[in-house]
């Protein structure tokens, strides 16, 4: 069964800082896809970025860029120039091609001013 | 921009009555997904529904639950008989053929006393 890994509940970072968020997954499958999602105090759920497995070029959108790591399975989100408005929950989730979401713990980011 | 949308915001019922969760997703998309969100935990997938029925589901999704789409736009998630531990944020999301990202609504936070 495929599971994801969030080992850091809670993390910190200075305003205008970069932070890195770690997430590992497992899965037997060759063909999947991976994604970052926002939960601010709404929680509403906001995808922030996402990645094919198949692409070896890691995703990128503004602030926010991944570091996948296929052989390693890994899938670290960083998040630069941090602002007060990226405080929120983030969870890391896989997809195959059933297109179900599994969902890791979630790791809280508090931006310091 | 389209979006998904779910009615209403926030329920709350006594236990062992019914509850109906209303989702309109995305119009020309035709996969759909219930996930839930017990506070401070981690999202779980609960089904998938494409082509007027059920194509995956989870162990959580027992006899209680049901999903049903009935009329060309509505989807909805249907818990017959509520327990204290269904308390949670129940989001509805759906996907296009053309990708794989789904979009998620902003939730119904149940509460049952």
């Amino acid at each position: 069964a495929q599971t994801v890994t969030q080992s850091q509940p809670e993390m910190s970072v200075q305003e205008a800082e970069t932070v890195t968020l770690s997430c590992t997954y497992d899965t037997s499958e060759s063909d999947y896809y991976l994604f970052w999602y926002k939960q601010p105090p709404s929680r509403q759920m906001i995808l922030v970025i996402r990645q094919e497995a198949y692409k070896q070029q890691n995703a990128t959108e503004n602030r926010f860029s991944v570091n996948f790591q296929k052989a390693a399975k890994s899938f670290s989100l960083k998040i630069s120039d941090s602002q007060l408005g990226d405080a929120a929950m983030y969870f890391c989730a896989f997809s195959d091609s059933n297109y179900q979401l599994i969902w890791g713990a979630g790791t809280k980011l508090i931006i310091k001013p | 921009e389209p979006e998904v949308t779910q009615t209403p915001s926030h329920q709350v019922t006594q236990m062992g009555q019914e509850v109906i969760l209303r989702c309109v997703p995305i119009s020309n998309h035709l996969y759909f997904y219930w996930y839930r969100q017990i506070l401070g935990q981690k999202v779980e997938f609960l089904v998938s529904f494409y082509n007027n029925e059920i194509s995956e589901k989870s162990e959580i999704f027992d006899d209680q639950f049901s999903v049903e789409r009935p009329d060309g736009s509505n989807f909805t998630l249907k818990i017959r008989s509520t327990k204290l531990e269904d308390s949670a944020m129940y989001f509805c999301a759906s996907t296009g053929t053309d990708s794989y990202e789904q979009y998620f609504g902003p939730g119904t936070r149940l509460t049952v006393t």
